[in-house]
């Protein structure tokens, strides 16, 4: 049973590039979130997903674009990759209202 | 915007102490929960609080949620090496699941 499983766990871009990072969950959870993570500003939503199919912004959308084509796998993509989004980003599942989320072990991102 | 602020940001101690983290907000949320993550690692959900005033215990650890469902705080009683780590609160309002993180408070027990 792997939880919610990102990949890659590293990488370098170079700006401008593009990227997608993947988020698998085996657990049929309805929610899916995105979060960046950076020092002294704690984890902030990017965008999330009610269910298959939905997404919505969060906090700071700004740059990136997500799909949830099937239940089980969220994606988040940077188009033009900036500087700026050098981070740790979380994929965290819900099973519904009022529970905990579940993270992955997250993505660290550094762009040059 | 909402905002929880957490303090300490940083707090350095030596096993066997006892420790107060705080959990602060001008917001009324639905429920509050609290993480700890490890480097390099997932926050992991510690419990979740729903009622005002309300009191978890899980074992050395004593979370309680403010009356007025504003604030939090996590107390940890004779603290081990193990506990070291950062610890989230995170909060929810209304009929949303979203979570609103704090900052963190960075805790390092040394033996």
């Amino acid at each position: 049973n792997a939880g919610v499983t990102q990949t890659p766990k590293f990488r370098v871009l170079k700006t401008g590039q593009s990227m997608t990072l993947l988020c698998a969950q085996d657990m049929n959870h309805e929610y899916m979130y995105w979060y960046r993570q950076d020092p002294g500003m704690g984890l902030r939503l990017i965008h999330y997903s009610v269910g298959e199919g939905t997404t919505a912004k969060g906090e700071v959308p700004d740059g990136y674009n997500v799909s949830r084509l099937k239940k089980q796998n969220f994606l988040l993509g940077l188009e033009s990759a900036a500087p700026s989004q050098t981070s740790v980003y979380f994929c965290a599942t819900q099973r519904g209202f009022l529970y905990g989320y579940t993270f992955g072990s997250g993505t660290r991102l550094t762009v040059v | 915007t909402q905002l929880l602020e957490q303090s300490p940001q940083f707090l350095s101690i030596q096993e066997g102490e006892n420790l107060t983290v705080y959990c602060n907000s001008s917001s009324v949320f639905s429920s509050l929960q609290w993480y700890r993550q490890e480097p390099g690692e997932g926050p992991v959900l510690l419990v979740t609080v729903v009622t005002g005033g309300e009191v978890k215990k899980l074992k050395r650890l004593t979370f309680q949620f403010g009356d007025a469902r504003k604030d939090s705080s996590l107390h940890i009683t004779a603290a081990q090496p193990g506990d070291t780590g950062l610890y989230l609160c995170a909060g929810a309002s209304g009929a949303t699941n979203k979570l609103i993180f704090g900052t963190g408070t960075l805790l390092a027990v040394q033996p």
